[in-house]
């Protein structure tokens, strides 16, 4: 089976960087997603990571290292919209079925 | 373009009652994933189909049934609603060609009193 962990909640301030984690345990990893949750809606693409790096795609970058089963989600320039669940998904094996962490609650505070 | 369509948007049920909650995509995907979300336990996957006519259990299939009849069908069925059952459902797709997003419908929530 697979492990992800991810912190329960987190806050931080207007205008502020915020990275969130993601460990996971995984045998036949092929990659990892990341998706914002807004309260009440359903969960949208974010960015994935297949190789070791950092893929950067607005305020929003995701890393990844596989040796290490981690990955993160930076978020830059913190706006109150930003307020949502962030859920970290793992693919593996030949099935490339996602399973999801519990996700990361991120309160943006003025 | 409308996506993943599901259908009803919120619902209550008595326990032993049944249901189906509806789920068709207008993309042609051949992947199509049941998930529910329970408060602070992110989604999990109840069912899910790589194509018509194919369907598979995910980690909590106990107390579901689908069906993959088309390419753009995938209803789930509760047949004896528990308290247990209460949640917030997921319908989701993609195409199934190797390390892809999902598109998400926009959720079902159910409770069983």
């Amino acid at each position: 089976g697979q492990n992800i962990d991810q912190p329960t909640e987190m806050t931080a301030t207007e205008g502020a960087i915020v990275q969130i984690n993601c460990t996971y345990q995984t045998s036949g990893f092929n990659g990892l997603f990341w998706y914002q949750q807004h309260a009440g809606e359903a969960p949208t693409f974010l960015s994935y990571n297949v190789l070791d790096g950092l893929e950067e795609k607005g305020r929003f970058s995701s890393f990844l290292s596989r040796s290490k089963g981690y990955s993160y989600l930076l978020l830059k320039e913190l706006q109150m919209k930003d307020s949502a669940s962030y859920l970290c998904a793992v693919t593996s094996g030949g099935s490339y079925i996602p399973t999801f962490g519990r996700g990361t609650s991120l309160i943006v505070h003025p | 373009n409308a996506g993943v369509t599901q259908t009803p948007k919120f619902r209550i049920l008595k326990i032993g009652q049944s249901m189906t909650l509806q789920c068709t995509q207008d993309m042609n995907h051949n992947y199509m994933y049941w998930y529910r979300q329970d408060p602070g336990m992110g989604l999990k996957l109840i069912y899910y189909s790589v194509g018509a006519g194919i369907t598979d259990k995910g980690e909590v299939p106990n107390g579901y049934n689908v069906s993959r009849s088309t390419t753009e069908d995938f209803p789930l069925r509760l047949e004896l609603a528990a308290p247990s059952q209460t949640s917030v459902y997921f319908c989701a797709s993609n195409e199934g060609q190797g390390i892809e997003k999902l598109f998400f419908g926009s959720g079902t929530q159910l409770s069983v009193l």
